[in-house]
């Protein structure tokens, strides 16, 4: 079955900070990782990663994906009060189904 | 570019009693899914459609989940009868392909059953 773990579960930090949020995963036939933020209920996409070194950024967030030791960090800098969420990573795989299985998130809270 | 809709926001039930969520999602998208995420988890698939058929129901209990998606477009989930442990966020998501390509989430329906 596949499985995604992310750490930490929770974060606290102050506004400025930079933090890096964990995923691990084991998935069969591995197609590509996607992290979502989720502020209120809809999760809103953020990136998806398919090949291993390549970094994906997007202002002040960051993602690289390692698929030799099945990780991937997402990194922000200079954060925000507006960057408390929770951060979710999901894997899909290949052949039949594109469902996205997620991990339990982490919950970051930036304190002005 | 209208994004996925949702309703009803909220929905409080007893248990025992039946209850239906709608989503309609953006033009154009093929594939549908319903999540079910229950608090302090991440979002666990009930079902995915391509147009108006079922590609995985695989975790959708079937003895009272029930899902249509009966012209391709919008799709209705029902719950007959409600458990206290079916108390969640219903997210649906859409998304163009079903290869390779991101899902888009709606807002979600919360439904408490006490």
């Amino acid at each position: 079955e596949d499985k995604v773990v992310q750490s930490p579960l929770s974060l606290v930090v102050h506004e400025g900070d930079t933090v890096t949020l964990n995923c691990s995963y084991e998935v069969t036939n591995f197609r590509s990782l996607l992290w979502y933020k989720q502020e209120k209920k809809a999760p809103t996409f953020l990136f998806m990663l398919t090949s291993s070194g390549i970094e994906k950024k997007s202002g002040r967030l960051s993602s690289i994906l390692d698929k030799k030791e099945l990780f991937s960090i997402l990194n922000i800098t200079a954060t925000q009060t507006g960057d408390s969420a929770i951060y979710l990573c999901a894997v899909t795989s290949q052949g039949g189904s594109e469902k996205l299985v997620f991990g339990k998130g982490t919950k970051l809270t930036v304190n002005p | 570019e209208a994004g996925v809709a949702q309703s009803p926001r909220y929905k409080i039930i007893e248990k025992r009693q039946s209850v239906a969520f709608w989503c309609n999602p953006i033009s154009g998208h093929a594939t549908l899914y319903w999540y079910q995420q229950i608090l302090g988890q991440g979002p666990k698939l009930l079902i995915q459609f391509q147009n108006n058929g079922v590609v995985d129901d695989s975790q959708l209990p079937k003895d009272r989940f029930s899902a249509e998606r009966l012209k391709g477009v919008d799709s209705t989930l029902k719950i007959q009868p409600a458990k206290l442990e079916d108390s969640a966020v219903y997210l649906c998501a859409s998304s163009l392909l079903l290869q390779g390509r991101e899902q888009f989430f709606g807002p979600g329906t919360r439904l408490t059953v006490l």
